[in-house]
């Protein structure tokens, strides 16, 4: 069963660091492209980036670049979703998510919280 | 970036009605599009990807067409599981984009 697993709800405050993961299973990890997903409290999807964790090439959109960093770690086939220094505008539900054809499997998302 | 658009934002119907959701991209995109239903608290599921391959699992009554830079999903019946909110989504470019989303109420 393929399965992706996120890591638990984060509460941070402005300022600080946060890497997120998401765990793969059931599948070849290294054969399914991973995008990130964000959703802001009340609001729509929004495309973050993606990660071909075989080789690690990683595709921003123009709104995440800079802001985050997405990584793989294939060893583990781990995904992440890192910020250096959050702000209260990242308070949102991430989720990850593979899909190729006619597979599309969702992580359960991770809540990241930031407030002073 | 490719934009997409969807219209409407929000609509109300009726359990039975014959609904229609269009998505309409900034540029062509081929059949590169996927339609996506999220419930509240839920994770977003898929139903339809490549513009008209029903999801597998996906009841028959959910449908999409379209090619190029128009795109429809369409609802034959509602049933009381439909009222969501439906995304459509881009995968011809990077970056993806989503539509704006069209949140489905009870009329």
């Amino acid at each position: 069963e393929v399965q992706l697993v996120q890591s638990g709800e984060e509460v941070k405050k402005p300022g600080e660091s946060l890497k997120i993961s998401c765990k793969g299973s059931g599948y070849r990890f290294t054969s399914y492209w991973i995008a990130w997903v964000r959703q802001m409290p009340g609001k729509g999807l929004e495309w973050m980036g993606i990660i071909y964790p075989a080789d690690s090439d990683t595709r921003y959109s123009p709104s995440f670049q800079g802001q985050v960093t997405i990584s793989a770690d294939k060893s583990i086939s781990t995904a992440f979703l890192q910020w250096n220094s959050l702000k209260a505008s990242d308070t949102a539900i991430y989720y990850c998510a593979i899909s190729g054809g006619s597979t599309d499997y969702w992580g359960q998302g991770t809540l990241v919280t930031v407030s002073s | 970036d490719i934009q997409m658009t969807q219209s409407p934002s929000a609509m109300s119907a009726s359990v039975g009605d014959r609904v229609t959701i269009t998505c309409r991209a900034s540029q062509g995109i081929s059949n590169y599009l996927a339609w996506f239903q999220q419930k509240p608290g839920k994770v977003p599921k898929r139903l339809i990807y490549a513009a008209s391959s029903l999801q597998s699992g996906v009841p028959s009554r959910f449908s999409g067409s379209g090619s190029g830079t128009e795109f429809s999903l369409t609802i034959s019946s509602l049933q009381p599981e439909d009222f969501a909110t439906y995304y459509c989504l881009q995968y011809n470019a990077y970056p993806y984009t989503f539509g704006q989303g069209t949140k489905l109420e009870i009329k």
